[in-house]
């Protein structure tokens, strides 16, 4: 079974706007924490964003917010503002604590942000 | 501080042939990862190392694949023999040390794009 899921291949948004990058996860372990990753075409990849399991709030880092909600298993991210430097692929990734610190990464999304 | 380093940064091969890359974690790191990432996926962990030991190396095709870290520093890939279906881009990784478990940013090197003709 997938752990991290990604259901939308790409995503259009226009500059200044805002858009939300969806990502659902599977786990049994009640410690994990969820990240974001930007990787431009020139491959590296950046780190975004990060959620903890116990987390009471929603994380924010600058234009961009995580939306989690833990019952339904998602974290979708939030990016406010969209600049032309924001296309890219996003990736949403997972490390369950009560193993291995290893991230296990979705299929990504790429984002194009038009004029 | 210094970032992940990684060489070479790109490499073409023919299958059946020998290939190894090169990784320098962030000083001081004793984590290590390699991943693989094939285009259009995302990236998935091939071995872990914890200093000089391996951690996690369940998905690290053993026939041909390799890998080694000596004095728990740098680390190097090997492939050998090279098949069509290992061109990917191959990333190396090492955690921030010293923060809280629940936190830990992994930090990327530029990776090594192989392309097995």
């Amino acid at each position: 079974a997938q752990k991290i899921t990604q259901t939308q291949p790409g995503m259009f948004v226009q500059e200044k706007e805002a858009v939300t990058l969806d990502c659902t996860y599977d786990t049994s372990d009640p410690s994990y924490g969820l990240f974001w990753y930007k990787q431009p075409s020139s491959g590296e990849m950046i780190f975004l964003i990060y959620q903890g399991s116990y987390d009471q709030q929603n994380a924010t880092e600058g234009r961009y917010s995580l939306n989690f909600q833990k019952a339904r298993k998602s974290a979708n991210l939030v990016i406010s503002a969209s600049q032309l430097g924001d296309s890219a692929m996003y990736f949403c990734a997972m490390r369950e604590f009560g193993t291995a610190s290893k991230l296990t990464f979705g299929t990504g999304t790429r984002l194009q942000v038009t004029l | 501080e210094a970032g992940v380093a990684q060489s070479p940064r790109y490499k073409i091969i023919e299958k059946r042939q020998s290939v190894a890359f090169w990784c320098n974690p962030i000083s001081g790191h004793a984590t290590l990862y390699w991943y693989q990432q094939i285009l259009g996926q995302g990236p998935k962990l091939l071995i872990q190392f914890q200093n000089n030991g391996v951690v996690d190396d369940s998905q690290l095709p053993k026939d041909r694949f390799s890998a080694e870290r000596l004095k728990g520093v740098d680390s190097t890939l090997k492939i050998q023999p090279a098949k069509l279906e290992d061109s990917a881009v191959y990333l190396c990784a090492s955690p921030t040390p010293g923060l809280a478990s629940s936190y830990n940013e992994q930090f990327f090197g530029p990776g090594t794009r192989l392309t097995v003709l």
